[in-house]
Formats: structure tokens, sequence, C-alpha cells
């Protein structure tokens, strides 16, 4: 079942930085933190993930806290095409399961 | 590019019809899954497999099966449809431990 809890939405003006908030209380030591989004009528698309450093891709950046019970997406200068659902998972790296809460939902704002 | 290939992006089916939901993917990954989505509801999963003819129940199995003969196809069974089985339904697949893939879905509708 779902560890995550999310916005249920959010607003971000174009060009500006999306700060997508996750609370993950109960993660174990060994679990990772896992972003994906979901365009409408797409499947969901990986987006980054990362344990307890913060770590940057091409798409973003996952900044994790010290305690590592939340975590924030971010999205640096959000385009229109962000708009999107955005999921956060706490899954073990060796495990198999992906269990997807209800996410946040993304407005880009022209 | 990673390839992950539903068998049906639309499907109509009648109620009490056996439905079968098929999943290839290309990338020789060990685990497959099936998720619906529902408005407000995001992604449940229904059923993974983690190897050949091996398969684990997710969150909301009831009513369905699956069956992985082989390791790149992943089948979803609905053995009689109902109108609650109405949905978009997901396939996705990974290595173990590493980020999963996912197809672009197949809306059913149970009529």
């Amino acid at each position: 079942d779902a560890k995550t809890t999310q916005p249920t939405s959010m607003d971000c003006a174009e060009g500006r930085a999306a700060n997508l908030p996750c609370n993950h209380s109960t993660i174990s030591g060994n679990e990772y933190v896992y972003w994906y989004r979901q365009i409408h009528s797409q499947g969901p698309q990986y987006i980054i993930h990362g344990l307890k450093n913060n770590e940057t891709n091409e798409m973003a950046s996952l900044i994790i806290t010290e305690d590592r019970k939340s975590s924030t997406l971010i999205l640096p200068h959000a385009t229109l095409r962000d708009t999107a659902v955005y999921y956060c998972i706490v899954r073990l790296n060796t495990g198999n399961q992906f269990y997807f809460g209800t996410g946040t939902s993304l407005t880009v704002i022209p | 590019d990673v390839k992950v290939t539903q068998s049906s992006r639309y499907l109509v089916k009648r109620t009490g019809e056996k439905v079968f939901l098929e999943c290839v993917q290309d990338m020789d990954h060990e685990n497959m899954f099936w998720y619906r989505q529902d408005p407000g509801l995001g992604l449940r999963l229904i059923y993974f497999s983690y190897d050949v003819k091996m398969k684990e129940k997710g969150d909301i199995p009831e009513g369905y099966s699956v069956s992985r003969e082989k390791k790149e196809r992943f089948s979803l069974i609905l053995e009689s449809a109902s109108t609650n089985q109405t949905s978009m339904y997901l396939c996705a697949h990974s290595w173990r431990g590493t980020e999963a893939f996912f197809g672009q879905g197949t809306r059913l509708t149970v009529v």
C-alpha cells in the first residue's frame, strides 16, 4: 500500500521553479524515493530516484531531508508540458512492487 | 528506446465475457506488473510477476488472474468481465531494483 502523502494539486507559473513535496514518515533505511509523472492519457514516466543524497538529472532535482521523512521534487524552469500528475513512491531497491498513491496534479500556468 | 506494447489502446467488452489483456516487453526484464487506474483512486496494483510462471497478488487481485508463460509476455485475464472492471489498465516492467517502464494503457469498457 502507498506509504507517501502528497498535496492533491498545485499551480506553478511558467518559467518558475515547481517544488513538489512528499511526506514519507515511515520510510525505512533501505527504501528509495522514486518520482514518476503521468501526462494525460499516457502511461507514467520515470523522473528520478534517490536514497539519502540529493540527486539531479536532466529532468529534475530531488531533495531528501536528513531524516529522510520527506522529499521535494524540483522542476527548475516549469513549462506548459510539465502539466501532469506527479507521483512519489517509496520502494526497496531489491523489491519488486511499485505502490502508487493519488499523486499531485501540477498545473503550469502561462 | 524501451518498448512496452499493450495489445489494444481501447477495448469494449460485454458483461460476462472472458477478456485477455496482453503486454509484451523487449528488455528481457524479470519483473512485470498490471495496474488499473480510476479517477480519484490513482494507480492500484493488481498483480505482478517476478519470473516466468511466478506471480504475486497486489492490492486488488479479486476478479483477475494472470499468466506469464514467457519472460517477455504478461497477460491479465478477466474471467467474467463486470461493469466495475471498466477502467484504464496499465502494464509495466523493470529489472529488480530499477525504475519501471510503463505502456500507454488499455482503456477497457465493459457494457
